[in-house]
């Protein structure tokens, strides 16, 4: 499967409990994005990466989450001290700039419950 | 503000029926406009993308329009089928700047047999 995947697809954690999520972007896409959505919403940008480099992040990402993306290739997204708000399904993109109209394939999710 | 705002929030049709989908956007300025299908539980999947140039795309039995002027897109399902149940979203991008999208809330359709 050459598309984007996205571990664990859900993860179940107790409130102020840490959590890491990965994404393998499609290997010669150069933008990875990661997004928040929550039931019967649209995804919320949270922030994106091209190659190494973190160019923007929302101002809904808070201090307790944190995304790398090291080697330009997988990234992570972590949150420290999970509050119950943070339930929501996670979603990866990656992407390839081809003249402006490039599409964002998007992974499956992981979908967060703390309980 | 960019926004995108789509019509309705929920529809529900029968099998083999044809419906529309609503997307009124106030990104500006305008670089292009995507149609995503989004089952439960899935990542969205891309249904066409159109640019300002461009008033109709079609992608089999699901054609988008796009008035530029007006700012208004639509999506219409032909013959719909259960599989069609699931989220539409509308996203728009703007031209230069940020390369983040906006994104509606999304149609969730609901197709009975």
């Amino acid at each position: 499967d050459t598309g984007v995947s996205q571990n664990p697809r859900h993860k179940i954690t107790k409130r102020g409990q840490n959590v890491t999520f990965r994404c393998d972007p499609i290997s010669e896409h150069n933008r990875l994005y990661w997004y928040r959505q929550t039931l019967g919403q649209g995804p919320e940008f949270l922030t994106y990466f091209q190659n190494e480099a973190q160019l923007e992040k929302s101002r809904l990402l808070s201090d307790r989450f944190s995304a790398e993306r090291p080697k330009g290739s997988f990234s992570t997204l972590e949150i420290q001290r999970t509050e119950q708000g943070d339930s929501a399904m996670y979603l990866c993109a990656s992407s390839l700039l081809a003249g402006g109209l490039y599409e964002q394939y998007f992974g499956p999710g992981t979908r967060l419950t703390v309980t | 503000k960019n926004q995108v705002e789509q019509s309705p929030q929920s529809l529900i049709i029968l099998e083999g029926k044809n419906c529309t989908l609503q997307c009124n956007y106030t990104v500006s300025p305008f670089s292009n406009l995507r149609w995503y299908k989004q089952d439960t539980g899935r990542g969205p999947v891309s249904l066409t993308i159109m640019t300002f140039s461009e008033n109709t795309k079609s992608n089999g039995r699901y054609t988008a329009t796009l008035d530029a002027d007006t700012k208004q897109s639509s999506l219409h399902i032909t013959a719909s089928q259960l599989s069609d149940s699931a989220s539409y979203i509308c996203v728009v991008r703007i031209e230069g700047g940020s390369y983040i999208p906006t994104f509606g809330r999304g149609t969730s359709l609901i197709v009975h047999p």
